[in-house]
């Protein structure tokens, strides 16, 4: 299984400012198969980002994904009040799918 | 508009039984493969088992291999996933998920399954 693990656990930080979201995984992900969620309190997690870099629908282009191998970025420029969540990644380059524990972006 | 809605979810006893289902409404579920996942408060989601579109396929996490058991009703668009053996980490909220490629497009709202005495 790959193990992914999000640093920091918590980013503090004021509107405006760029968010950088760090996911390393155990093992190299193989064809860039890695995307990430927000989760806002009482919701369910929404797809931001997919094959490392791609947006979802809908998703503003504040948000950017990067990274190859082991190690990922999601990057949020100008964070919007609406930005401050929690963000996961997550893997689909193995069989069993695995999701990181989370980087919270709070307000500072 | 994608709808997907879950049901079946309360408490019950360790040991006991619980079948949670997925209304599918909005695209063509038929289609897609579908997925559960789970998640307890403060902890990141954990993927459970997933099921090719037409339910020739289906695989699970080991913590609910030989317990756990995804199924689909394509002519009622509806996802299922009957669970026995329920043991207090099985405690979850639990979304069934659209997902063709590995990562999850579309989430429900979740249903609450709570394992305890």
């Amino acid at each position: 299984e790959i193990v992914l693990t999000q640093s920091p656990g918590t980013l503090s930080l004021s509107p405006g400012e760029r968010a950088t979201l760090s996911c390393r995984a155990s093992q190299s992900i193989n064809n860039n198969y890695f995307a990430w969620y927000q989760q806002k309190p009482g919701q369910a997690p929404r797809l931001l980002i997919y094959h490392t870099s791609s947006r979802a629908t809908d998703i503003p282009d504040r948000f950017g994904g990067s990274g190859s191998g082991t190690d990922f970025t999601l990057t949020i420029n100008r964070l919007e009040p609406e930005d401050f969540a929690v963000y996961y990644c997550q893997q689909y380059s193995s069989s069993v799918l695995t999701f990181g524990g989370g980087t919270k972006v709070e307000i500072k | 508009e994608v709808q997907l809605v879950e049901s079946g979810g309360g408490l019950i006893q360790p040991g006991g039984s619980l079948t949670l289902s997925c209304a599918a409404s909005g695209f063509t579920f038929s289609n897609n493969w579908m997925h559960w996942v789970r998640q307890t408060p403060g902890k990141g989601p954990v993927w459970v088992s997933r099921i090719k579109s037409d339910g020739s396929y289906t695989t699970y996490a080991d913590s609910v291999k030989g317990r756990f058991t995804i199924s689909r009703d394509n002519a009622k668009n509806t996802l299922y996933l009957q669970m026995n053996s329920l043991r207090a980490e099985d405690t979850a909220v639990y979304y069934c998920v659209t997902g063709d490629s590995g990562y999850f497009l579309r989430w429900g709202q979740g249903t609450l399954v709570t394992v305890s005495s």
